[in-house]
């Protein structure tokens, strides 16, 4: 079946170093790819997704590529601040048994340290 | 605000008993989909519902039961509760199949 496979966390970070989470996803097809985010207390938000092989998903200034020849979708920030300091989940969406299926990561913590 | 209210926010209960969470889904989301947080297991996708018909079912307990009403809301009914059902469920809602699914801001329950 599907999968996938996020990088083990705590991750901590100094405000502005540069951020990256890594996904591999295992899918028969063509899925599409995501990135949700969960801020303390609240429910998981899209970041940002990307529908095709190459396609660059980007919002608040996080950014991760498509990557079909690797089976991966990579999440980095440039420089990250505190208030980035959160849960990320992978996840991947594909039609499975005559409908779409969406496969969430374990989800990767984040920390910004000032 | 992703438009998902869930209620109650928390809850507190006793093991053996019973609760309904209720969930209402975005304005013209016809699916519905039940998951649950917990701390050992991460996010865990227990149930999806389309329209009023169960739509997917994932790692969801036979205690524990979903239905979507004709207004398209949901309950998830939890029975005979013990203290490892104690987690973050989280409701979602999407528009048909879309893929984009919207989260609630999820109910903490607590079984003591």
């Amino acid at each position: 079946g599907d999968s996938v496979t996020q990088m083990e966390g705590p991750v901590t970070l100094s405000e502005e170093a540069f951020l990256t989470i890594n996904c591999t996803y295992t899918a028969t097809g063509y899925p599409s790819l995501f990135w949700y985010v969960q801020y303390p207390g609240e429910g998981l938000q899209l970041l940002l997704k990307a529908t095709k092989a190459d396609d660059k998903g980007s919002n608040k200034g996080f950014e991760a590529t498509y990557r079909k020849e690797t089976t991966s979708f990579h999440l980095e920030k440039g420089s990250v601040q505190v208030s980035d300091s959160a849960v990320y989940f992978c996840a991947l969406s594909a039609y499975s048994g005559g409908y779409q299926k969406v496969t969430f990561g374990t989800g990767t913590k984040l920390q910004v340290i000032p | 605000d992703s438009g998902v209210t869930q209620t109650p926010k928390h809850l507190i209960t006793a093991t053996g008993q019973r609760v309904t969470l209720r969930c209402s889904p975005r304005s013209g989301d016809l699916s519905v989909y039940w998951y649950q947080q917990s701390l050992d297991q991460g996010l865990q996708f227990l149930i999806q519902y389309y329209n009023g018909e169960e739509r997917a079912k994932g790692n969801i307990l036979e205690r524990f039961s979903a239905q979507q009403f004709p207004d398209l809301h949901s309950e998830l009914n939890l029975s005979s509760l013990e203290l490892g059902d104690s987690a973050l469920y989280f409701c979602a809602s999407s528009l048909m199949d879309q893929e984009t699914q919207y989260f609630g801001p999820g109910t903490r329950l607590l079984v003591l």
